[in-house]
Parts: structure tokens; sequence; C-alpha cells
């Protein structure tokens, strides 16, 4: 049973690029979210997709944008990016859109912005 | 607002001495509780979670955590720390039915053989 996976691990951008993130989730599961982690911090959430519409979004702005697709998975992208961009970028996986569901996680795509 | 706080930046613990990771929340409503473990460059891995029911949860490795609400405290605990317990443990909680996860900063575990 495959679980969550991200591609790609590494990622080197450079200010006011545009990057974009993808995401595989757990078997069977079909609401995926998506957070930043920066050095030293916890994870924050960005945003969540179920049923191809954004259903929750975190203190992030509009230059974080997703989609979800009929298969379930997920992209992240980032327009413009910034210096303060640079962080460890995670997906989760879950069943269903209402709470309690342990999220799964990816390894993560980690990106630098130069 | 929603909120998880892990007031120690990191815990050591010499391997077979219980352990302790300590988590609080503020969260309106009922929460769900969760803790994670992170290996370095690896992702989140689920540990356990507190949805309702016994106060007292036990989940992967060993590891349990006790839900408090009076104190409004979700600590995880081990009852004999092994070196490969080492890692960054992360509290999570959530409000009913928004799905959506607030982590604490996270809390570095060092286990001394």
């Amino acid at each position: 049973d495959a679980g969550v996976t991200q591609s790609p691990t590494h990622l080197i951008k450079t200010r006011g690029q545009q990057v974009t993130l993808r995401c595989s989730p757990k078997s069977g599961h079909d609401t995926v979210s998506w957070y930043q982690q920066a050095l030293g911090q916890g994870p924050q959430f960005i945003f969540q997709y179920y049923e191809e519409e954004e259903r929750q979004r975190g203190n992030f702005p509009d230059r974080f944008s997703g989609h979800q697709f009929p298969n379930y998975s997920s992209e992240l992208n980032v327009n413009a990016l910034l210096l303060g961009d640079s962080a460890l970028y995670l997906c989760a996986s879950s069943l269903g859109e209402r709470g309690a569901d342990t999220q799964y996680f990816g390894p993560g795509t980690r990106l630098t912005v130069l | 607002a929603q909120s998880v706080a892990q007031p120690e930046d990191q815990v050591n613990v010499a391997e077979g001495n219980p352990l302790t990771v300590k988590c609080t929340y503020s969260v309106s409503g009922n929460p769900y509780l969760f803790w994670y473990v992170q290996y370095p460059n690896r992702g989140l891995q689920f540990l356990l979670k507190y949805i309702t029911g016994d106060n007292l949860v036990k989940g992967s490795y060993g590891f349990e955590a006790e839900f408090n609400k009076s104190q409004t405290s979700f600590h995880l605990k081990k009852p004999s720390a092994l070196v490969s317990d080492s890692a960054l443990y992360f509290c999570a909680v959530e409000r009913n039915n928004f799905n959506k996860f607030y982590f604490g900063s996270g809390t570095k575990l060092n286990v001394k053989p």
C-alpha cells in the first residue's frame, strides 16, 4: 500500500519565479492538505482540497494556490517566489473532509529560494 | 484562535528512563489532539490521537498520551525511553470537524545511552 508521495524531493528557484509541487495521496484517501514547515518551526497549514475544491485555507497570500485532480492527486503552486518561501512543503492525505481523520504525511519537498 | 504550545524546545532523558513531552492547547469547542514524530529529512509520522472517550490514549512504539480537559493538556509519555526515540515531536490540535491542523513548534527529544 503506497503512502503519500511528493515530487520533487528538492527544488532550487530564484526570487520572482514560480514553482509547482506535486502530491499523490495514500491509497483510498480523497482529501489533501498542504503545509509549510520553515526551519525550526512546526508545520503551518496552507490549504486543503476535497472534491477538487479548496475547502479550508490558512493565513497564506494568494500567491499560494492549488489544484486537486479527479484521481485525488494535488498540486501546490507558488508565484512570485520570495526568500521567505524557502521551507519544507508537506502534503498530507486523509479520508473525508470531516474532522478526526488522521492525516498521513509525505516526505516533503525542500524548496530553496535564492 | 486555535493554538498549541510545546513549552520545551528540548527534552533530555537517559535510555530506560520514563519520558514526558508536554503539550497544551487552546481551541474553541471540542478538540481533536494528535502527536506526530519527525525524523531528520523525513515527513511527519503519526503516533496517536485523542478524539473522545478514555483520556489515556495508547499509540505506536509504546507511546501514550493523557488528555486533561481541565488543564487543556495532552502530554506524550513513554515508560522506558530508547535511543531510537530521539527525534522531533509535534503536538497538533484540530477544531472539531474543521479538519485543519494547528501544530506546535516541536520538541526535540534526546535519549542518551
